[in-house]
């Protein structure tokens, strides 16, 4: 099952504009990570956030991680065209064994040029 | 080589075909992973291997049957599908103690 939920779905942008996406969750985590999707290929990690990390920079993403409200939101900045992709919050749950993620339900985000 | 490499990019099988999508990795990870991904939605996690034991396996029918031959070898045999497992079919690996997942860029499964 999936426990994470994002928002919005879909989100479409200018170029040079920001972009921010939501992802909430539902159990303790060890850490959250984001993933990029384009089209129809595979997943790329873009950055990881630990449990007793607020907040992560690396280069134009921003993360940031509320444990208490158990959500988290990815912020890019000065959005290029190239950045038109499905984005995944992806947790890692806490202390369950499995060494398996669960990954949200994704934002589409579309960058107009 | 932080690459994940699956074959076919592209798979296109009747009902009573059977079939196998290959993973490959060179990068000592001991961890590999199999997703499904339906159009517009998250991957889901079908099954687990680490250090070349099945690990986990999310209750996927017996018409999906994986193989883990070495330690940098994911197989995934396919027989008897349905046209509703018609799918992007996604390979993951990942090192021990490193939690990021890295992603092959996955094959299109087709079920006529």
């Amino acid at each position: 099952s999936q426990q994470g939920e994002e928002d919005p779905q879909a989100l479409s942008i200018q170029e040079g504009e920001n972009a921010t996406m939501n992802c909430s969750y539902k159990t303790s985590i060890n850490n959250l990570q984001w993933y990029r999707q384009n089209s129809g290929r595979g997943l790329v990690h873009l950055i990881l956030i630990r449990s007793n990390e607020r907040e992560k920079h690396s280069g134009r993403l921003r993360v940031t991680l509320d444990t208490s409200k158990k959500s988290s939101s990815l912020l890019i900045t000065a959005s290029r065209a190239a950045d038109t992709a499905s984005y995944f919050c992806a947790t890692d749950p806490y202390d369950t064994g499995r060494r398996a993620l669960t990954f949200g339900s994704g934002t589409r985000l579309q960058v107009q040029p | 080589d932080t690459e994940v490499t699956q074959t076919p990019k592209h798979l296109v099988m009747g009902m009573t075909n059977k079939k196998s999508l290959k993973c490959e990795q060179h990068m000592g990870h001991r961890a590999m992973y199999w997703y499904k991904q339906k159009a517009k939605k998250p991957p889901e996690l079908m099954f687990v291997y680490s250090y070349e034991k099945l690990s986990i396996n999310e209750s996927v029918p017996s018409r999906f049957s994986p193989e883990c031959p070495n330690s940098s070898l994911l197989n995934l045999h396919l027989h008897a599908l349905q046209p509703e497992d018609s799918a992007l079919y996604l390979c993951a690996s990942s090192g021990q103690g490193q939690e990021t997942q890295y992603f092959g860029p996955g094959t299109r499964l087709l079920v006529l």
